[in-house]
């Protein structure tokens, strides 16, 4: 049983192209994350939230409490954004998705 | 400021051996973390420390001992190395238990056990 489906699972795009990338959850959460896995392995936090939207430059994030989902969204997509997006909810412990991987072709 | 800093990079063990990870953070975290890694599979909590001197399972903690050194260390230890612990190992840090607190990660260990 996954706590946390992301799709799709694979994306190619074109740069330039406007991304989204979904993540459903099934359990009660205080906060969702967003990680990038870059292609050499390391990863970093691209936004936490708990309500509402971020942004930060050309990714924006979203998550709707009720239907229990986010969305990753970039805009105007360049192939320095190729990596894995994970999408990770806190609840009483951590559940981890198993990722999205996107390149984007110039 | 180096964040999260890991050794080794690469390892190889034969089954039955033994090997500590090791993991620093120069961030001042109270918490830190113990991920694997696995194929179509997402990250997965082996073990955490809330805190200097508290440690906790995660949710796949069997064959695994951590030690909390410090506050800025946090160990990894296989006692008696399967195949099936075969992964990619990323410690994390954060300021608070990492529900509500963005987690720094390590750049991970890429362990083989024959």
């Amino acid at each position: 049983k996954n706590e946390v489906e992301q799709s799709p699972q694979n994306l190619t795009a074109q740069e330039g192209e406007f991304i989204t990338i979904n993540c459903s959850y099934s359990v009660g959460i205080s906060a969702l994350h967003w990680l990038q896995q870059h292609p050499g392995g390391g990863i970093v936090s691209l936004f936490m939230l708990s309500s509402g939207k971020k942004k930060h430059g050309r990714l924006i994030a979203t998550i709707n409490i009720q239907e229990k989902h986010s969305s990753l969204h970039i805009t105007a997509s360049h192939p320095r954004d190729s990596a894995v997006y994970i999408c990770a909810v806190y609840g009483n412990q951590f559940y981890f998705g198993t990722g999205t991987s996107l390149t984007v072709i110039p | 400021n180096a964040g999260v800093t890991q050794t080794p990079k690469f390892q190889v063990l034969k089954t039955g051996q033994s090997m500590t990870l090791q993991c620093a953070q120069d961030m001042n975290h109270n918490s830190m973390y113990w991920y694997r890694q696995d194929p179509g599979m997402g990250l997965r909590l082996i073990y955490y420390s809330a805190s200097e001197g508290t440690t906790d399972k995660g949710e796949v903690p069997n064959g695994y001992n951590v030690s909390r050194l410090n506050k800025r260390e946090f160990s990894l230890r296989l006692e008696s190395a399967a195949p099936s612990q075969t992964s990619v190992y990323f410690c994390a840090s954060s300021e608070g238990l990492a529900g509500n607190n963005e987690q720094f990660f390590g750049p991970g260990t890429r362990l083989t056990v024959l």
